[in-house]
């Protein structure tokens, strides 16, 4: 199956900074999804970017899936984009068997104020 | 909109003990997920129903879970027994299926399970 690999695996900042994630995945993918697990533990849906690029707010997520690999940027980031911010992709890349996601491992973020 | 609920948020058996989740999926959507979320990992799928049909349970231990989605819409989820290594975080999802974009997944807030 596909893999997906993260990094940083933790990242610590100070409020008012920048930051970048990374996701690099292993074969050709037709969707992927970025999470923000908070910590109460709910997955929320952040970007929803087979390819492109989007921006929300503060942030933004660029999927260049030739290169197989997507960014998700945090600006001016602030104590509640504390948490674990996950990749996902379709397990059989880009099949038709929607549904079946392999997640990253993670990256931890903790937002000092 | 609602979302998608799950309960109990968190509950805390004794080893042996049957233990069940309940699911209600997004109005309107036909495909249903169980994820299981163990400590510092992403979620592995369980489970995928397209309406009340078990479309993919290849990674559904079925000599002690079981689970249902009876009328297309809720679903549970059962343990009997539960295990030690069965404490994690189940996570319920849902997605609009064809009519929605290919593939996104929306989830509920989950339920913590702890086995002593």
């Amino acid at each position: 199956g596909i893999q997906v690999e993260q990094s940083p695996p933790d990242l610590i900042l100070q409020e008012g900074a920048n930051s970048t994630l990374r996701c690099n995945f292993s074969d050709s993918v037709n969707n992927l999804q970025w999470f923000h697990q908070n910590p109460w533990g709910q997955l929320i849906n952040l970007f929803y970017i087979p390819s492109g690029t989007k921006q929300n707010g503060r942030l933004s997520a660029t999927t260049v899936a030739t290169e197989r690999y997507s960014l998700l940027y945090i600006s001016s980031s602030q104590t509640t984009d504390s948490g674990v911010y996950f990749c996902a992709v379709p397990s059989w890349g880009s099949g038709t068997s929607y549904g079946k996601l392999t997640f990253g491992q993670g990256t931890i973020l903790t937002v000092h104020p | 909109e609602a979302g998608v609920v799950q309960s109990p948020r968190y509950k805390i058996i004794e080893k042996k003990q049957p233990v069940a989740f309940w699911c209600n999926p997004i109005s309107g959507h036909n495909t249903l997920y169980w994820y299981l979320q163990n400590l510092g990992q992403g979620p592995e799928l369980l489970i995928r129903y397209e309406n009340e049909e078990a479309v993919d349970d290849s990674q559904l231990p079925k000599d002690r879970f079981s689970a249902e989605r009876l009328k297309g819409v809720d679903s549970t989820l059962k343990i009997q027994p539960a295990e030690l290594g069965d404490s994690a975080v189940y996570l319920c999802a849902s997605s609009p299926g064809t009519s929605g974009r290919p593939g996104e997944l929306f989830f509920g807030e989950g339920s913590r399970l702890t086995v002593l």
